[in-house]
C-alpha cells in the first residue's frame, strides 16, 4: 500500500523568506512523486514531478523539490516566497503499474506581506 | 496544452434528484480518467478510475450504483450522482491521463477545475 504524509497542516512564512513544505511517502517499488497547488474553489494545478533522474526537480513559479530516497521525502521549496503563493499544496505519489495518485492531506501555505 | 474542463462548475439540486457532471479533455485523448471527491479543508479522495470503453473501477466504500461513471469516448467522462442527498454535497474533481504506460508523461494527471455540488 502507498501513503503520503504532509505533517504540517499550515506553514506560515514572511514574504521574501524561503519556504519549505514537507512531504514523506511510503510505496512499494520506485515512487513517482508530484506536487500540486490548489486555490480556493479551484482544481489542482501541477507544479512539478519526480519520475527518475536528478534528485532536484525544478517546477513552475520558482518552486523546486528534492527527492531523498533514504529519507523517503520529497519536500517542496522556494527560495523567496510571494504573497500570491498562499494556497493549499498537495503532495502525491504513485508507482509503476498503478494509475491513480495517492494524495497527502494537504498543507496550507500562508505568506504574510 | 493538457486542459481538462468540467461542467457545470457548480450545481444546486433537490434531494432525490440526479445530477450529471461532465469531464472533458480538450486537447488530448484521455485513456484514463479519475474522479475525486474533496470535503472542506480535506484532501482528495479517489472515488473511481475509468478507462475509455470499459467499466469503472471503484474504490472501496464508494457506491457504484450511486455514483455512475461513464467513459464513452477518449475525451469525455461523466459522473452521475443518483438520488442525491445532502451528504453528497461536496467538491468533485476529475483528472485525466494520456497514454497507458511508459515514459514520464504516462503518470502525469491533468485536473479539471472542479464542480461544487450542493444538495438541499
Amino acid at each position: 500500500a502507498q501513503s503520503v504524509a504532509q505533517p504540517e497542516d499550515q506553514v506560515n512564512v514572511a514574504e521574501g523568506n524561503p519556504l519549505t513544505v514537507k512531504c514523506t511517502y511510503s510505496v512499494s517499488g520506485n515512487p513517482y512523486l508530484f506536487w500540486y497547488v490548489q486555490y480556493p474553489n479551484r482544481g489542482l494545478q501541477f507544479l512539478l514531478k519526480y519520475i527518475t533522474g536528478d534528485n532536484l526537480v525544478k517546477g513552475s513559479y520558482g518552486f523546486e523539490a528534492e527527492f531523498n530516497k533514504s529519507q523517503t521525502s520529497f519536500h517542496l521549496k522556494k527560495p523567496s516566497a510571494l504573497v500570491s503563493d498562499s494556497a493549499l499544496y498537495f503532495c502525491a505519489v504513485t508507482y509503476t503499474g498503478r494509475r491513480a495518485l495517492t494524495f497527502g492531506s494537504g498543507t496550507r501555505l500562508q505568506v504574510q506581506p | 496544452g493538457a486542459v481538462v474542463s468540467q461542467h457545470p462548475s457548480w450545481v444546486i439540486c433537490k434531494s432525490g434528484t440526479s445530477v450529471k457532471i461532465e469531464c472533458r479533455s480538450l486537447d488530448f485523448q484521455a485513456t484514463t480518467m479519475f474522479w475525486y471527491r474533496q470535503f472542506p479543508k480535506q484532501s482528495l479522495m479517489l472515488m473511481a478510475t475509468s478507462n475509455e470503453g470499459s467499466k469503472a473501477t471503484y474504490e472501496q466504500g464508494v457506491e457504484k450504483d450511486k455514483f455512475l461513471i461513464n467513459h464513452a469516448s477518449l475525451t469525455l467522462s461523466t459522473l452521475t450522482v443518483t438520488s442525491a442527498h445532502p451528504e453528497d454535497s461536496s467538491f468533485y474533481i476529475c483528472s485525466a491521463r494520456s497514454g497507458t504506460s511508459g515514459g514520464s508523461r504516462g503518470y502525469e494527471q491533468y485536473f479539471g477545475p472542479g464542480t461544487r455540488l450542493t444538495v438541499t
